[in-house]
């Protein structure tokens, strides 16, 4: 069984267009996140969520939202998308955000044409 | 100064060798301290915490400066499977909690 869970493994979409990408992890974890990785190969964090609640939220486009229906699933929410926003994206989950492991989800590859 | 430095690499050793990394923060008030692992076009994957004292699993080792404000890990015996990117962690938990990656030293093992 899958623990992190991303769909759609690619994206290709046009600017302008708005897309989502879902994540669910199994592993009964409290805290999900997404990352950014942009083409250099630099992973940076984008937001955190624990039982559903926003604790971190870095300098990102207001373009991007996430939502968090419940504490196993953290969607991502892109509106407008630019060309700039090419990268690949990975959830990630731990058990309290704090001292525990973070398992990634395989990565969501998007394009943006 | 970025918060956290690492020296991208690549290190090109032979089998069997011994290599060394080293990360470092900016953040004196940082709290927790990670090595992981990046296989090409693959998500990254815990390779070991950092503690204090120091800590070792089986061929690697990673040690903790607090004085000097850095990370390091050890890889003895190297092997090809330890061909990848790996990327040092930091966390701080301050009044905003801070995850930084570095951006990750590639290591490729060659036969």
């Amino acid at each position: 069984d899958t623990a992190v869970s991303q769909t759609p493994k690619y994206l290709v979409t046009q600017m302008g267009n708005d897309k989502s990408i879902k994540c669910e992890q199994n592993l009964g974890h409290d805290t999900m996140y997404w990352y950014k990785q942009d083409s250099k190969k630099f992973l940076k964090i984008m937001f955190s969520y624990n039982n559903k609640e926003l604790i971190i939220n870095e300098t990102v486009p207001n373009r991007f939202s996430p939502k968090s229906p419940d504490k196993a699933h953290l969607n991502l929410h892109i509106n407008s998308l630019e060309l700039g926003d090419s990268a690949v994206y990975f959830c990630a989950s731990s058990q309290d955000g704090r001292k525990e492991t973070q398992y990634f989800g395989p990565g969501t590859r998007l394009l943006v044409l | 100064r970025k918060e956290v430095e690492q020296d991208p690499g690549p290190f090109n050793v032979p089998e069997g060798a011994t290599v060394a990394f080293n990360c470092t923060y900016s953040n004196s008030a940082s709290q927790s301290f990670f090595w992981y692992r990046q296989d090409c076009r693959k998500e990254p994957k815990l390779l070991m915490s950092v503690y204090s004292s120091g800590n070792e699993d089986g061929r690697f080792t990673a040690q903790l400066n607090r004085a000097s404000q850095y990370i390091s890990l050890l890889i003895r015996d190297s092997k090809l499977s330890d061909s990848a990117t790996y990327l040092c962690v930091v966390f701080s938990y301050s009044s905003a909690s801070k995850i930084i990656f570095g951006s990750g030293t590639r290591l490729s093992i060659r036969p």
